[in-house]
């Protein structure tokens, strides 16, 4: 059983701090990963892809990959309490018909 | 770029009658998307993977004779809830898959449905 794990939170960080997410995935054969945001009654939004070792930085926010620890990653830089929201992490394989395992997210909250 | 739509936001019904709900891709071709429910203060469920003139795969548990989904063109995907029933109450959501890219999915805006 494919498996993406994530701590449910509630993660609590000051405005202009650096919020620490993180995701652990079972499946060696994982190549694509993805950071998702989903606000309380909304659809959730690609934030971050990432598909190779190390790191990618998008204005605010830094994906992170280690696959040899099977870990991925997502910080956020001066933190806002816009951010304040349930980040989803989803792995993908080549022969998983395409489809994304999705971890059950972690809540942060970002505190003015 | 990667918009996805859907129709309608919010729909109520009574017991027993059917809803479809529509998914377009506005600004590419979609041959994949995918069909999932959330339920309150829980995690995404995929219920079923929506090929472009193929038949859909359903995920374990997910009953295809009520839960109809059809996918005639690259750009729209179309999913019936058949002979609803209160617990069908939900927040269903569309994703799409860019033709060609590396498995990432774009959501639409989900549809709120309340079987009364």
């Amino acid at each position: 059983q494919k498996e993406v794990e994530q701590n449910s939170g509630p993660l609590s960080v000051p405005e202009g701090a650096i919020a620490s997410l993180n995701c652990t995935y079972s499946d060696r054969g994982s190549q694509s990963f993805f950071w998702y945001r989903q606000y309380s009654g909304k659809s959730p939004e690609l934030i971050m892809s990432i598909y190779s070792n190390g790191d990618k930085e998008d204005g605010r926010f830094t994906a992170q990959l280690n696959k040899a620890s099977q870990y991925v990653s997502l910080l956020i830089r001066d933190s806002q309490p816009s951010d304040s929201a349930t980040y989803l992490c989803a792995v993908s394989s080549a022969g998983n018909n395409r489809k994304l395992i999705w971890g059950l997210g972690t809540s942060l909250a970002v505190n003015p | 770029g990667a918009v996805v739509s859907q129709h309608p936001s919010w729909v109520i019904c009574k017991s027993g009658t059917s809803v479809k709900i529509e998914c377009r891709s506005l600004d590419f071709q979609a041959t994949t998307m995918f069909w999932y429910r959330q339920f309150p203060k829980q995690s995404l469920m995929l219920m079923a993977t929506s090929n472009e003139g193929s038949k859909a795969t359903y995920e374990q548990g997910v009953e295809k004779d009520k839960f109809l989904i059809n996918h005639a063109s690259l750009t729209l995907s179309t999913l019936t809830v058949t002979s609803a029933h209160p617990e069908d109450s939900s927040f269903y959501i569309c994703s799409a898959r860019i033709a060609g890219s590396r498995h990432e999915q774009y959501f639409g805006p989900g549809t709120r449905l309340t079987v009364t």
